[in-house]
């Protein structure tokens, strides 16, 4: 069965630092997200990504964060410079096409602690 | 403004009974709903959708009820069994925005079967 993936699981980083998160979304989708949820909290929209731009963001999503799909199969988070409330698991996400009763699949996660 | 949240926390069933989690949003705009599953350590799991045009729709030992009058959804379980526990969210979309497909997803509810 097809699937996301997400890597690293787990990352470590300083405040103020750059981080790259990585994500292989479903070959065949079109349709990008990234998602975070803060420990015991809910899940939160960051940003949709479709035709090689951003289509959506949230109001969490400033310009510390972007975006990019370097390539045909890798769609990238990068946070610049890395806050402590930014510690949180960052769920990618993509969906085959935009229509009503459309099913995202989601990535297993990578959770970002910043110390 | 839109928001989906959740009545119940933390739900414990016994093994075998039925288990119903309750979900509010605010958006009446929206017209496309979604339970997920999320088991620790994991990305959130599609269960069930449902389109504003039904008021129920079922799957394998899960159904779904919405009521748009009162703005509630609900997810019932049948015969839950242990691998059943998990956090379940719902989550709402407006699908006929032209770009983006961005989930709001309520506060998450616990169930804790028991055996």
């Amino acid at each position: 069965e097809p699937e996301v993936t997400q890597t690293p699981s787990h990352q470590v980083t300083q405040m103020g630092q750059e981080v790259i998160l990585r994500c292989v979304p479903i070959s065949n989708h079109l349709y990008f997200y990234w998602y975070r949820q803060i420990l015991g909290q809910k899940v939160e929209f960051l940003v949709s990504f479709y035709n090689n731009e951003i289509s959506e963001k949230s109001e969490i999503f400033d310009d510390q964060f972007s975006v990019e799909r370097p390539d045909g199969s890798n769609f990238t988070l990068k946070i610049r410079s890395t806050k402590l409330e930014d510690s949180a698991m960052y769920f990618c996400a993509s969906s085959e096409a935009l229509r009503t009763g459309l099913e995202a699949f989601f990535g297993q996660g990578t959770r970002l602690t910043v110390v | 403004g839109e928001s989906v949240g959740l009545h119940l926390p933390t739900l414990s069933v016994q093994e075998g009974d039925n288990s119903i989690i309750n979900c509010a949003y605010s958006n009446s705009a929206s017209d496309y709903f979604i339970w997920y599953k999320q088991e620790s350590g994991k990305g959130p799991q599609f269960i069930i959708d449902i389109r504003s045009n039904m008021d129920k729709r079922q799957g394998q030992r899960v159904t779904v009820l919405l009521n748009k009058t009162v703005k509630h959804l609900s997810l019932q379980i049948a015969a839950t069994q242990p691998g059943d526990s998990a956090v379940y969210f719902c989550a709402e979309n407006v699908s006929f925005k032209a770009a983006g497909n961005k989930l709001t997803f309520g506060g998450g509810t616990r169930v804790l079967v028991k055996p």
